[in-house]
């Protein structure tokens, strides 16, 4: 079936705008995690989703930062009021029971 | 807490010639060790994975690594390079099978010249 699935795969905001980051699983995988992508910084990770447990948010880099994941399926990143710093590609993968990560093409965030 | 480290942050080879890349990891627990390679305008993709079973694991489009508990390493190594090789490698750990939560290295672009 179908990879991950990422949009928009570009985008660019003004300072101080929020956005929304949107992730399509692969379908059946119950696990969902959200990663940054930064030069300087490498791959961190954000958030991690696992069924209906508590999502793991200890990634997060500040309040401004959430996530959600509705019915256990697509997953919503959303970054308010945006700052320069928070431009980055962010990656979303997904797994089931036992197997690896598999991660979306990422979207592209560039803060002006 | 787990950590990996990356010798290197970009590599050229030759083509035909050997890659090795380094990845040293630090880790409380027994680790999983994993490689992901990145290409340009991609996500990651898997290459392999170490889960405690052989030491010695072999992946895709003929690479391969081996854990040495030892000197902590798991480095990635592919003894003829092709063209299709230049990308980004990324070397990861986690504490769970399943690969949550990775911590990745640095990552270390390769060149391969022709």
């Amino acid at each position: 079936g179908a990879g991950v699935s990422q949009s928009p795969s570009n985008k660019v905001t003004e300072k101080g705008k929020d956005v929304e980051l949107r992730c399509d699983p692969i379908s059946g995988h119950t696990a969902l995690y959200w990663y940054r992508q930064s030069l300087g910084q490498g791959l961190e990770f954000l958030i991690y989703f696992q069924g209906n447990s508590a999502p793991d948010k200890s990634g997060l880099p500040s309040d401004r930062f959430s996530a959600e994941r509705t019915g256990g399926s697509v997953s919503t990143l959303t970054i308010q009021r945006t700052q320069q710093e928070d431009s980055a590609v962010y990656l979303c993968a997904s797994s089931s029971n036992n197997s690896p990560l598999h991660f979306g093409n990422g979207t592209r965030l560039t803060v002006t | 807490a787990q950590s990996v480290t990356q010798l290197g942050s970009h590599v050229s080879v030759s083509e035909g010639a050997l890659v090795l890349l380094r990845c040293n990891y630090s880790s409380s627990v027994p680790p999983y060790l994993f490689w992901y390679v990145q290409y340009p305008n991609q996500g990651l993709q898997l290459l392999l994975k170490y889960t405690s079973a052989a030491t010695l694991v072999k992946g895709i489009n003929g690479f391969e690594a081996e854990f040495k508990k030892s000197e902590t390493s798991f480095h990635l190594t592919k003894p003829s390079a092709h063209m299709s090789d230049a990308a980004e490698y990324f070397c990861a750990v986690s504490d769970g099978a399943a690969g949550n939560k990775l911590t990745f290295g640095g990552g270390t672009r390769v060149l391969v010249k022709p």
